[in-house]
């Protein structure tokens, strides 16, 4: 079964711009959550979507944003890019229906550079 | 205070030692536990699910959640360079039917040959 997928994989823009990431969550799976992966703050959650709402949302501004659509790929957005913004973004996906079904796999991720 | 609390770190041992890693949190509505093993420049990779206290073992790897205590651990038993990695710890309550993890911040591992 092919894990979760994250295009692009890496991405170089300058501040002031937007960018769109995308993630394929693993077959069957309904939930996609995004995470900010940096060295001073580690893993943090941005949000999370379950057939094609959002279940949760983290302690971001709104200039992060994300949608999912009918077969479970899920897209986040940035705009108004900051230097602060540079990060490892980190997509993960799982069946998120019941208590056994949990576990979360995580995509390589897209590594961002804001110049 | 952070919600999850673990030692970065960096965390050298010999090739075949028996490797504790460790993670408190404050939070008693936890009562799922994960551990990752994230390698540089990759994603992190699920090792270990546990829900609510106990033990659960996999090869190599053992994870303990003392849940009156807000304690887990992941054990290693005969560690190879292989495990030379950053671990990292999340923890859910899962209330009203969501998915966020709070993850500590990571421990790095080196296994020496």
């Amino acid at each position: 079964k092919a894990g979760v997928t994250q295009t692009p994989r890496y991405l170089i823009k300058t501040r002031g711009q937007q960018v769109t990431l995308s993630c394929s969550p693993i077959s069957g799976h309904r939930s996609v959550s995004w995470y900010q992966q940096t060295p001073g703050q580690g893993l943090q959650f941005l949000f999370e979507y379950f057939s094609e709402t959002q279940r949760n949302k983290g302690n971001f501004p709104g200039r992060f944003s994300g949608r999912q659509f009918s077969n479970s790929r899920s897209e986040m957005n940035v705009s108004t890019l900051e230097l602060g913004d540079s990060a490892l973004y980190l997509c993960a996906s799982s069946i998120g229906r019941d208590r056994e079904s949990y576990e979360q796999y995580f995509g390589p991720g897209t590594r961002l550079t804001v110049t | 205070q952070k919600e999850v609390e673990q030692d970065p770190g960096p965390l050298s041992v010999p090739e075949g030692a028996i490797v504790s890693l460790n993670c408190t949190y404050s939070n008693s509505a936890f009562q799922y536990f994960m551990w990752y093993r994230q390698y540089s420049r990759k994603g992190p990779e699920l090792l270990m699910y546990t829900y609510s206290s106990g033990n659960k073992e996999d090869g190599r790897f053992t994870a303990q959640v003392d849940k009156s205590s807000k304690y887990i651990s992941l054990f290693i038993r005969d560690s190879q360079p292989s495990d030379s990695a950053t671990y990292l710890c999340a923890m859910s309550d899962y209330g009203g039917a969501t998915n966020k993890l709070i993850f500590g911040t990571g421990t790095l591992l080196a296994v020496q040959p």
